[in-house]
């Protein structure tokens, strides 16, 4: 069945440091989302990317889907305090069900 | 906030209970899911209801009974669960049964003794 792999699974920083999280499936994807959950909180939505090699940009995070439509990564430029959290991918697969990766615990020191 | 609310948003329940939770969208989405969440794993999908039709059971026990009386409510109703059962259970909605930007609940933090 499908798989959804996302590394790494934790990361510590120090403010203002860059972060970056990947995400590959085992199938061709029609659409990949991403979503947040801060700790004791629920998963929020924050993007959808459809087109093959598609970026998309949210302040200061950078969102990227891989030219074969299988991979995707979540970067955020000069991390904050506010950006703690798990940051999870959802694959969709043609014709499919979304099945998420287990998550990037992101933690940043101050 | 996102106009997804769950209750009760903690539940202790013993092996040989019967209890439900409940799911409420205020946003005129047409398709509700429930998901569990356990420590360090994937979110799992385990029903979808669209215009109040199932259309996803992702191979859950039958302990769990899912109902879905009208689009703007969910229950999930939970009889003779094992102590694996305990984790975060998650409701969301969507504009419809697509899978595109689902709005969660708060969750419910159940555990089983």
């Amino acid at each position: 069945g499908q798989q959804v792999m996302q590394i790494p699974q934790y990361q510590h920083v120090q403010e203002g440091e860059d972060f970056t999280t990947y995400c590959n499936s085992s199938t061709t994807l029609s659409n990949i989302q991403w979503y947040k959950q801060r700790p004791g909180g629920h998963p929020v939505f924050l993007i959808q990317l459809v087109k093959s090699g598609e970026v998309k940009k949210q302040k200061r995070l950078t969102f990227q889907f891989g030219e074969a439509k299988k991979n995707s990564s979540l970067h955020i430029t000069a991390t904050q305090t506010t950006d703690v959290g798990t940051y999870f991918c959802a694959g969709m697969e043609y014709g499919n069900k979304l099945v998420f990766g287990a998550g990037t615990i992101l933690r940043v020191k101050s | 906030e996102t106009g997804v609310t769950q209750t009760p948003r903690h539940l202790v329940m013993g092996m040989t209970n019967k209890k439900s939770l409940k799911c409420e969208q205020h946003l005129g989405h047409n398709a509700m899911y429930w998901y569990k969440q356990s420590a360090k794993k994937p979110l799992e999908l385990m029903f979808v209801y669209n215009f109040k039709e199932q259309t996803e059971n992702n191979s859950v026990p039958s302990r769990f009974s899912p109902e879905c009386p009208n689009s703007s409510h969910l229950f999930l109703h939970l009889h003779t669960l094992q102590p694996e059962d305990s984790a975060l259970y998650l409701c969301a909605s969507s504009q419809d049964g697509s899978y595109n930007e689902q709005f969660f609940g708060p969750g419910t933090r159940l555990t089983v003794l």
